[in-house]
């Protein structure tokens, strides 16, 4: 079973701000490290992914960066901004069922 | 429309009851997935399905049922419903061929046991 541990729980940036959430994983056989968005009262959807023969990938304002020597991954948002607020979830696949391990969540809220 | 839906969207049941969550995808992915959700718990994995009439337990499968006849429908049921159980569901589907692993979420079913 795959095990992964996501930081912090809940974040409060400014507007403008950083927001920087971490994932880390145990199983090195994987190879694909998505975050996932939810905001209030919705499903999770994919925000970004990232393969591991890749250090950072970038789409706008989001970037993940990804440590394989450290077993790691982040989620940085740039610029944040309030419509960013939401609840973000780091996921590691288990590729021989197709299935996912979840990290718990973070909260972020961006203050306006 | 395409996409994954689910039914009902709010549900409030008494305890020993049983009550079917529906789900159906207009995809046609081979996988599917149950997740329930709770504060501080994040997705915890249910049941999932790899095919039609191929089902596995996830995390916490204890007090559900599962099928999947068709590759569309994937209905999760609690046979004996339990206020332990009062959560939101969450229906996914994923394909995997390719590599990518993406998981389509429905909008989720709050369920409340009372």
């Amino acid at each position: 079973q795959q095990q992964v541990k996501q930081s912090p729980q809940s974040l409060i940036v400014q507007k403008g701000g950083i927001s920087i959430i971490n994932c880390a994983y145990e199983n090195t056989a994987f190879d694909y490290f998505p975050w996932y968005q939810q905001f209030p009262g919705k499903g999770p959807a994919l925000l970004i992914a990232i393969r591991p023969d890749v250090s950072e990938k970038k789409e706008g304002r989001f970037t993940i960066s990804f440590n394989k020597s450290a077993k790691q991954f982040s989620l940085h948002i740039m610029d944040s901004q309030p419509g960013d607020s939401a609840t973000y979830f780091c996921a590691a696949p288990n590729t021989n069922a197709g299935k996912s391990t979840f990290g718990d969540g973070t909260t972020l809220t961006v203050k306006p | 429309d395409a996409g994954i839906t689910q039914s009902p969207r709010y549900k409030i049941t008494e305890t020993g009851r049983q009550v079917t969550l529906m789900c159906h995808q207009t995809w046609s992915h081979s996988y599917m997935f149950w997740y329930r959700q709770d504060l501080g718990h994040g997705l915890r994995l249910i049941y999932y399905s790899a095919a039609a009439d191929i089902t596995d337990k996830g995390e916490v499968p204890d007090g559900y049922v599962v099928s999947r006849s068709k590759t569309e429908n994937f209905p999760l049921t609690l046979e004996s419903a339990t206020r332990s159980q009062t959560s939101v569901y969450f229906c996914a589907s994923s394909e995997t061929r390719g590599g990518s692993y993406e998981q389509y979420f429905g909008p989720g079913t709050r369920l409340t046991v009372t």
